[in-house]
This record gives structure tokens, sequence and C-alpha cells, in this order.
């Protein structure tokens, strides 16, 4: 069965900081990794889909890496501004399903201090 | 605009009673699925469906019923049998099948049981 971590759970950084954020997945055979942002009491906002072809992806002042041998992804963000504070959630997708079931981690509270 | 609805964003209800959660999307996906988040936690999935008039168990279905009639909408029924209903519910969409295909979220109905 899939698993999913995020490590650490809460991060706290002063505006204008590159950080690292760091999701780890027990099976490495994957379809997909999607990265999203949740605002308190909100839904998910998508923020990548890498594939598991796929060893980047870009969107502005986020980057997203995919390592799959190794079972790691990262979401680098540039340049933090206070509007990045979040939680960031990784989604797995899995080969042993078709049906586009995720396993998610339980996310990375960040808090970006001007 | 294209997206996902979910309403209402906040439901009160006495422990005993089934609850009707609705879920219309228009983004002409046939994928559908429910999530359930509890605080601090990832999603963990109820419900999903591929297509019209078939869904099947996620990890977490004991408790939960759900329909789809039609390709829009997904509703989730929370009964009576859910222990520990209070927590906020997520719809999502998606394209169906094979591929890396992005999962859309709505807003989420923020469900609360005395």
């Amino acid at each position: 069965k899939q698993e999913v971590t995020q490590i650490p759970a809460a991060l706290s950084v002063p505006e204008g900081e590159n950080l690292v954020l760091n999701c780890s997945f027990t099976d490495s055979a994957i379809y997909n990794l999607q990265w999203f942002r949740q605002d308190p009491g909100k839904g998910l906002t998508s923020l990548l889909l890498i594939q598991s072809s796929q060893r980047e992806q870009t969107s502005g002042r986020l980057n997203a890496s995919l390592d799959k041998s190794s079972g790691r992804s990262t979401l680098y963000i540039a340049a933090s501004q206070p509007g990045d504070s979040a939680t960031y959630l990784c989604a797995v997708r899995g080969w042993d399903t078709n049906a586009g079931k995720s396993t998610f981690g339980d996310g990375t509270t960040l808090t970006v201090k001007p | 605009d294209g997206g996902i609805t979910q309403s209402p964003k906040y439901l009160f209800r006495k422990e005993g009673q089934n609850v009707t959660l609705s879920c219309e999307q228009n983004l002409n996906h046939d994928a559908m699925y429910w999530y359930r988040q509890d605080p601090g936690q990832g999603l963990r999935l109820i419900y999903y469906s591929q297509i019209v008039n078939d869904f099947q168990k996620g990890d977490i279905a004991e408790g939960y019923s759900v329909s789809r009639e039609k390709k829009e909408s997904f509703p989730l029924t929370v009964t009576s049998a859910q222990k520990n209903p209070t927590a906020f519910y997520l719809c999502a969409s998606s394209i169906a099948g094979q591929g890396a295909h992005e999962q859309y979220f709505g807003p989420g109905t923020r469900l609360t049981v005395t």
C-alpha cells in the first residue's frame, strides 16, 4: 500500500527566503505526482503535476522535482512571500489503479513572515 | 466559469440524522471523487466514480453512500452509521482512465454533527 510522507509538518521562514518542501513515497511505481496548495478552510488548488516520465516542472517561482527511484519529490519556492503562507500537499497516483485515485500526504504548513 | 461547486459551505446536523452533500462540476469530467479531511491530516478517499451509474468504494466508505445519475453531479450522503462524521469534505473531478490527469477540487463542505 502506498504511503506518502511530508516532512516537516510545519515550517516558518522570513520573507524572501528560498525554501524546499519534501514529499516521499514508498512505492515508486507511480503515474504522476501532484502538488497542491490549501488555504485555511478552503479546497485544494493544483500547483504542479509531474508525470512519471518527467524529472521536474516549473511554474513561476515554483519548481517541483521528481526522483522515482528514491521515492522523493521536492517543491522549491523561490523568494517566498507572505502570500505563500498555506498548507502544501503532495498526492501520488500509482500504477495499480486506472481510476485516478491518489494517495495524499498530511501536508506541510508554511508560514512566511513579513 | 468552469469548475466544481459544493454546497453548502457549512452544515450542522444532529447525531442520528442522514445528511447529503452536493457536488456539481461543469468541466465535462467523467471521474469524480469524494475525500474526507480531518484537522492536520491529508485527504482520505471515500468513494469515486469513473462513469455515470458506476462508483466504487474508497478507503473509508463505511457509513457513506453516493449516487452518480448524471455526469455533472456526485452527491454524498453521510448516514447515521458513520461514527465520526464531523470533518471537512472535499469533492474532486478529473479526466478518467489512464494518463497523468490533474484532479480539480471544489471549495469543500464543513460538516459538524452534535
